[in-house]
């Protein structure tokens, strides 16, 4: 079956721009979290959904980060005035549930580059 | 596509040889592990995972082993394919929570 999707897999954007990063969880997942990865590093967490409520964003680094996810299925991470720090691969998984039901299933993730 | 791993620590193994990557975690807390496998331009991958209240899981080929005394984990893989080249993964859980903490990973680079 289709697994997570992530779009667009590359964005580049200008110091100062916003920029909205899409998740299609797998169809049915409850729980659902965004990731940020720089280069060489292993992914930190930034947010968690189940289904519509957002339950833990403590992983975002300032609030410039928004992330929402309306209808209980699709996400979107929202970076306002982008700057360079922002530069990374921004990872989402999704989980057939929460608590008690353990692996996390990831998209391809997208690359962000601000110049 | 983007490289992962540019920085990372390097085991080199010789074709058909067995692989030993090793993860130290951090939180004496965690109740789950999961060995995860990334390759250039894709997200991690699930391999292999083991709960806080085993010391040894076996799969096809590849083998997670913890040791909580001394909070490490290794990844043991059998007759190493070049399809197994990408940067490997460690991260835990720590109980009652939902969020996963990776480590710094290590790249696996099989040699023909």
């Amino acid at each position: 079956g289709a697994g997570v999707s992530q779009s667009p897999r590359y964005k580049v954007a200008k110091r100062g721009q916003d920029v909205a990063l899409r998740c299609d969880p797998i169809s049915g997942h409850v729980s659902l979290f965004w990731y940020q990865q720089a280069l060489g590093q292993g992914p930190e967490f930034l947010t968690y959904f189940q289904n519509e409520a957002q339950l833990d964003k403590s992983g975002l680094p300032s609030d410039r980060f928004f992330a929402e996810r309306p209808e209980g299925s699709v996400s979107t991470l929202k970076i306002q005035r982008t700057q360079q720090e922002d530069s990374a691969v921004y990872l989402c998984a999704s989980s057939l549930a929460g608590y008690g039901a353990y692996e996390q299933y990831f998209g391809p993730g997208t690359r962000l580059t601000v110049t | 596509g983007e490289s992962v791993g540019l920085h990372l620590p390097t085991l080199s193994v010789q074709e058909g040889d067995n692989s030993i990557i090793n993860c130290a975690y951090s939180n004496s807390a965690s109740d789950y592990f999961i060995w995860y496998k990334q390759e250039s331009g894709k997200g991690p991958q699930f391999i292999i995972d083991i709960r806080s209240n085993m010391d040894k899981r076996q799969g096809q080929r590849v083998t997670v082993l913890l040791n909580k005394t001394v909070k490490h984990l290794s990844l043991q893989i059998a007759a190493t394919q070049p399809g197994d080249s990408a940067v490997y993964f460690c991260a835990e859980r720590p109980d009652s929570s939902y969020k996963l903490i990776f480590g710094s990973g290590t790249r696996l680079l099989v040699r023909p």
